[in-house]
């Protein structure tokens, strides 16, 4: 069965810090691949999507970037954390998009 | 650009009350998922739904797609303790690639 692996969990960082989240699927080759993030008490906004190796599409500007080395990483990256960076980032894998989403278990990064 | 509008916002119920949420849009979807988010977690797939008209149930969930395509409802019977959490309605068409639109969450808090 396919399983999808988030960490760390909790990541407390100062404001200028760089940051490296990570996600991996097992189980399943060449999944379609997302990071979204959610903001305290709000919905979910997508910031990158990947349908392949070093394939990767962003839908919001920001200060994040993200990889996928490999076929089943998918890695959330910043190189100065902003205050605004806060929030409950999910990283989540499709087989196709109208089957829906697994979901990772999310990290909860607070910026100081 | 295509947005979901989720009803309500958040509610309050007592424990055995029956609880109704929606998801309403100007624009056609070709799909309709339902997730829930648990505290803390990332959000889990509960029924997805293909076609107009279409009703579909998993357990005390009911999920139906509206005839117009532009909008889906959830239902909850008999709501429990364990209901409480984050119900996100998304939205999927088919624009040359399937886009997935979240709605905004319907917050659900069972008092016991």
């Amino acid at each position: 069965s396919q399983t999808i692996h988030q960490w760390p969990a909790t990541l407390v960082q100062p404001v200028g810090s760089p940051l490296s989240l990570e996600c991996t699927v097992e189980g399943t080759s060449n999944p379609n691949l997302y990071w979204y993030r959610q903001a305290a008490g709000r919905g979910l906004q997508l910031l990158f999507y990947s349908v392949g190796i070093g394939q990767i599409s962003s839908e919001v500007p920001q200060n994040l970037s993200a990889s996928r080395p490999q076929d089943r990483q998918f890695i959330l990256s910043s190189k100065k954390l902003l205050l605004s960076d806060s929030g409950f980032y999910l990283c989540a894998w499709s087989e196709t998009a109208v089957r829906g989403y697994t979901f990772g278990s999310g990290t909860r990064l607070t910026v100081v | 650009g295509q947005q979901l509008n989720q009803s309500p916002q958040s509610m309050f119920i007592q424990e055995g009350e029956d609880v109704s949420m929606n998801c309403t849009s100007s624009s056609i979807f070709n799909t309709w998922l339902w997730y829930k988010q648990d505290p803390g977690e990332g959000p889990v797939l509960l029924i997805a739904l293909y076609k107009a008209g279409e009703l579909t149930s998993n357990g005390r969930l009911t999920a139906q797609f509206g005839i117009t395509r532009k909008d889906s409802f959830l239902n909850i019977s008999a709501s429990i303790p364990s209901d409480v959490g984050i119900y996100f309605c998304a939205g999927l068409r088919n624009t040359g690639g399937f886009k997935t639109i979240f709605g905004a969450g319907t917050r659900l808090f069972v008092k016991a």
